[in-house]
């Protein structure tokens, strides 16, 4: 198993651009998630999907977007990127929706400049 | 969970010692505590959890232990090594909750 798979692995985005993050895991986990990572911060989420079909807000969704078509696919979208948007994403992946063990992937590093 | 604070944010043992990490948290319905190491420039990964029907919970020089009635839980490494340098965070559920919330992370430092 590969388990979850983020690319890129970097990007850089000028303001006003788009782009896709994609995220997809092969371990036929229902609950996926996306947390951005601020230095000093810790993690915080930005959108989940309790399984294909469906996905809700997290903590941070203002300028990002997603969609669950399928169980291993879940991609995050990010529209006209703005500074604040500069972070580490990380996709990550559960079998239990309460809250069990995550499987992280490698995480996207984003600049937005 | 609504808020999880932790402390301390950086954390200095000698190759050895003990290592005590504590989160408090907010929401007494809370139902699930892990603990995630965080090498640095790698991904988060679960280093042990525990539920809310456990007080304690050991793997070997590692364990967490839950006080439901203060609200907090501590993360405890015994016997520290250099390859134990990280950034810990904890999180807790909430109550029915598909969202973890963080704390800010611990960077713990182990002095050869």
């Amino acid at each position: 198993n590969a388990g979850v798979t983020q690319t890129p692995k970097f990007r850089i985005l000028k303001i006003g651009q788009s782009m896709t993050l994609q995220c997809t895991q092969d371990m036929n986990h229902n609950y996926m998630y996306w947390y951005r990572q601020d230095p000093g911060m810790g993690l915080k989420l930005i959108y989940y999907s309790v399984g294909a079909g469906i996905t809700d807000k997290g903590e941070v969704p203002n300028g990002y977007n997603v969609s669950r078509s399928t169980t291993e696919d879940f991609p995050l979208r990010l529209e006209l990127a703005a500074p604040s948007q500069t972070s580490v994403y990380f996709c990550a992946s559960s079998y239990e929706g309460d809250g069990g063990p995550l499987h992280f992937g490698n995480g996207t590093r984003l600049t937005v400049t | 969970g609504e808020n999880v604070e932790q402390h301390p944010s950086t954390l200095s043992v000698q190759e050895g010692d003990s290592a005590v990490i504590k989160c408090t948290y907010s929401d007494s319905a809370s139902n699930y505590f892990p603990w995630y190491k965080q090498e640095l420039g790698k991904r988060p990964q679960l280093i042990i959890d525990i539920r809310s029907n456990v007080g304690e919970k050991k793997d070997q020089r590692i364990a967490v232990t839950l006080n439901k009635t203060a609200k907090h839980f501590s993360l405890h490494i015994t016997e520290t090594q250099p390859e134990d340098s990280a950034v810990y965070f904890c999180a807790d559920s909430g109550a029915g909750s598909y969202q973890l919330t963080f704390g800010k992370g611990t960077k713990l430092s182990v002095i050869p």
